[in-house]
């Protein structure tokens, strides 16, 4: 068990709508991850963070906001959802030991309407 | 940025058979980890393989660093081995850039 959790687990939404996933994670990692998954695509970095109020943008950022006000709790929100977002997210977690080993949550599907 | 091919894309085995996946990766890495997705979305982390080998029960990775590939064998599979894996490698962000993954159904 890697002690991360999402929620929440299902969500449907209409567009326009401000949507906001939480990741919490309680084994102190350093490193936090948001990743989305769509078929054909992989899994794809939207926002990370490597500490307590530092993140930074992954290759598919646009629509997105991140925040990190404590170690344990990573912040995705999605301002104003749009029907593209629809898809499977991923938070995970690296600690700086352990060879940075990646751990994920267990996701979060959204469906924008 | 780092590129990573995964093959086969799709891989179908009788129960008991063994098989190698294969990740290719474009430049040179400090962090390859191979992950299984199993068929009700949950990722789990299967190795932590830079370079070098390792085993853990009937899978093991190998990684040759200077060659710019990584091998995960599987062994004596089983229908709970069905479900796709993904090679992951460290981006210049220092986050993990994902293949498109191998997609295995093992048939009991």
């Amino acid at each position: 068990d890697a002690g991360i959790t999402q929620s929440p687990r299902h969500k449907v939404t209409e567009t326009g709508t401000p949507v906001t996933l939480r990741c919490h994670q309680t084994e102190n990692h350093r490193y936090m991850y948001w990743y989305r998954q769509d078929p054909g695509h992989g899994l794809r970095l939207i926002h990370y963070s490597y500490g307590v109020k530092d993140t930074d943008k992954g290759e598919v950022s646009d629509g997105y906001s991140v925040s990190r006000s404590k170690t344990e709790d990573f912040l995705l929100t999605l301002e104003s959802a749009t029907s593209s977002q629809t898809s499977v997210y991923f938070c995970a977690a690296a600690g700086v030991g352990s060879g940075n080993t990646i751990y994920f949550g267990e996701g979060s599907w959204l469906t924008v309407v | 940025g780092i590129q990573v091919e995964q093959s086969p894309p799709d891989l179908i085995l009788q129960e008991g058979a063994n098989s190698t996946l294969r990740c290719n990766f474009s430049d040179s890495v400090n962090n390859l980890q191979w992950f299984h997705q199993n068929p009700w979305g949950q990722l789990i982390n299967l190795f932590y393989i830079p370079s070098g080998t390792k085993q853990n029960g009937r899978l093991s990775a190998t990684t040759v660093a200077t060659e710019r590939y990584s091998l995960l064998y599987i062994s004596s599979s089983q229908t709970t081995d069905s479900g796709v894996y993904f090679c992951a490698v460290e981006g210049s962000q220092g986050n993990l850039i994902f293949g498109k993954g191998t997609k295995l159904s093992v048939k009991p």
